[in-house]
């Protein structure tokens, strides 16, 4: 399986400042059709998953545009141009170009 | 509107077995293949297993750690999803979300708790 390492595991941030979260895959995640299967999602405490970045780059419907998302082959990176309170939870990186499709470890962002 | 609600989810027995459902709406449904990924309390995402569609036979895939004990069906025509769970062990028990990994679809999951 795919392994997915993300860091750091916990990040505390001053509000308005950015942020970054780093995902790694342990293989390529090009996929024979060209794509990149590679999603972040955002888990606010006591809610469900939430797509915010996928194909690497792409943000989901109403998703604020100070989530980006960029990479290529093994090495992934999210990141939140000013934190807002709004963004506090796990987040989580996934591919889905390698079956079966695996999840990071989570970061958690908390604010400072 | 898109929506995926799951129920089904209760207290269970080692070795017992759980249904789960999740019904689907706001979406074509039998165009869609569709997950199951749960959270143990407090951990992590893990994959369960998917179903694609029709037109792909239906075909089903499962993590190892559930493969032979869960099964995964589809209702194209009641826009419906299960997850059928045999032989439950403590390691199973967790929120259980059905999802479309492709897509941005997420149900507010369904809490297994396997307990003697």
């Amino acid at each position: 399986d795919v392994v997915m390492t993300q860091s750091p595991l916990s990040l505390p941030v001053i509000l308005g400042q950015p942020a970054s979260i780093s995902c790694r895959s342990s293989h390529s995640l090009m996929h024979s059709d060209g794509n990149t299967y590679l999603s972040w999602l955002q888990q606010r405490p006591g809610q469900s998953p939430r797509r915010l970045i996928y194909e690497v780059s792409k943000r989901g419907s109403g998703v604020p545009d100070r989530f980006s998302g960029y990479g290529s082959g093994t090495d992934f990176t999210l990141r939140i141009s000013r934190v807002e309170a709004e963004d506090v939870g796990v987040y989580y990186c996934i591919q889905d170009t390698h079956w079966p499709p695996t999840f990071g470890q989570g970061t958690k962002l908390e604010i400072k | 509107e898109v929506q995926l609600a799951e129920s089904g989810g209760d207290l269970v027995q080692p070795g017992g077995s759980l249904r789960l459902s999740c019904a689907a709406s706001g979406f074509t449904f039998s165009d869609h293949w569709l997950d199951w990924v749960r959270q143990a309390p407090g951990k992590g995402l893990e994959w369960v297993g998917r179903i694609k569609r029709k037109i792909d036979d239906y075909v089903t895939e499962y993590a190892a750690s559930v493969r032979g004990r869960f099964t995964i069906s589809r209702d194209d025509s009641k826009n419906s999803l299960y997850l059928q769970m045999n032989s439950l062990k403590i390691e199973d028990a967790a929120v259980y979300y059905c999802t479309d990994l492709g897509t941005a679809f997420w149900g507010q999951g369904t809490l297994v708790t396997v307990s003697s």
